[in-house]
């Protein structure tokens, strides 16, 4: 069963770093693209960053480009996403999720999520 | 960016009911279109990709269609299980885009 189980978010206050992990298994985890997405309390998905499966490839939203790395580790099978500068605007629960097939941009499954607050 | 616009923004229905979905392109995107079903507190889950096929696991009952910038989601008989939110999210090109989602909720 192909499993995503995020860990790594809290509460930070704004200017601050955090970083993200998602921990894969039951499928070859460097075969395959991955992203993160983040969604604020009560509104709507937002795509953040993916990277592809070697890691060589890598794209972001203009909102978080220059603050936010993504990157991955495949021996260990996890993806991360370092946040750095952080704001109160990005606060949301972030999602990572695996893509279907190879240049496919669509996602499944996805992680339960962790909360990150940003706030004084 | 390609804008991605859902219609409506909530629909009430009763179990039974055929309900309907709109996601509208603001530029041509052929099939690369997905979309997604969120029950609160959950993530999403993928239920149509490339437009009209469905995921594996994914009741008959829902079905996707449309290419270019105009396509639907129908749920032909809507179970109590289906009361959620669903987005739309274009594949086509970078950056990534999801609709605004659709809150279907219980008449």
């Amino acid at each position: 069963e192909v499993q995503l189980v995020e860990s790594g978010g809290g509460l930070v206050q704004p200017g601050g770093s955090l970083r993200l992990s998602c921990a894969a298994s039951g499928f070859s985890f460097s075969s395959y693209a991955m992203i993160w997405v983040r969604q604020a309390p009560g509104k709507g998905l937002e795509w953040v960053s993916t990277i592809s499966g070697s890691g060589s490839n890598t794209y972001y939203a203009d909102s978080v480009k220059g603050r936010i790395t993504i990157s991955r580790d495949n021996s260990k099978s996890t993806l991360y996403l370092q946040m750095n500068s952080l704001r109160v605007e990005d606060t949301a629960a972030y999602y990572c999720a695996k893509y279907v097939a190879d240049g496919k941009r669509w996602f499944d499954p996805w992680g339960q999520g962790t909360p990150v607050t940003v706030s004084s | 960016d390609i804008q991605m616009t859902q219609s409506p923004s909530s629909v009430s229905a009763s179990v039974g009911d055929r309900v309907t979905i709109t996601c509208r392109a603001s530029q041509g995107i052929n099939s690369w279109l997905a979309w997604y079903q969120q029950k609160p507190g959950k993530a999403p889950r993928l239920l149509i990709y490339a437009a009209s096929s469905l995921q594996s696991g994914v009741p008959s009952r829902f079905s996707g269609s449309g290419s270019g910038t105009d396509f639907t989601l129908t749920i032909s008989s809507l179970q109590p299980e289906d009361f959620a939110t669903y987005y739309c999210q274009q594949a086509n090109s970078f950056p990534i885009t999801f609709g605004q989602g659709t809150r279907l909720e219980i008449k």
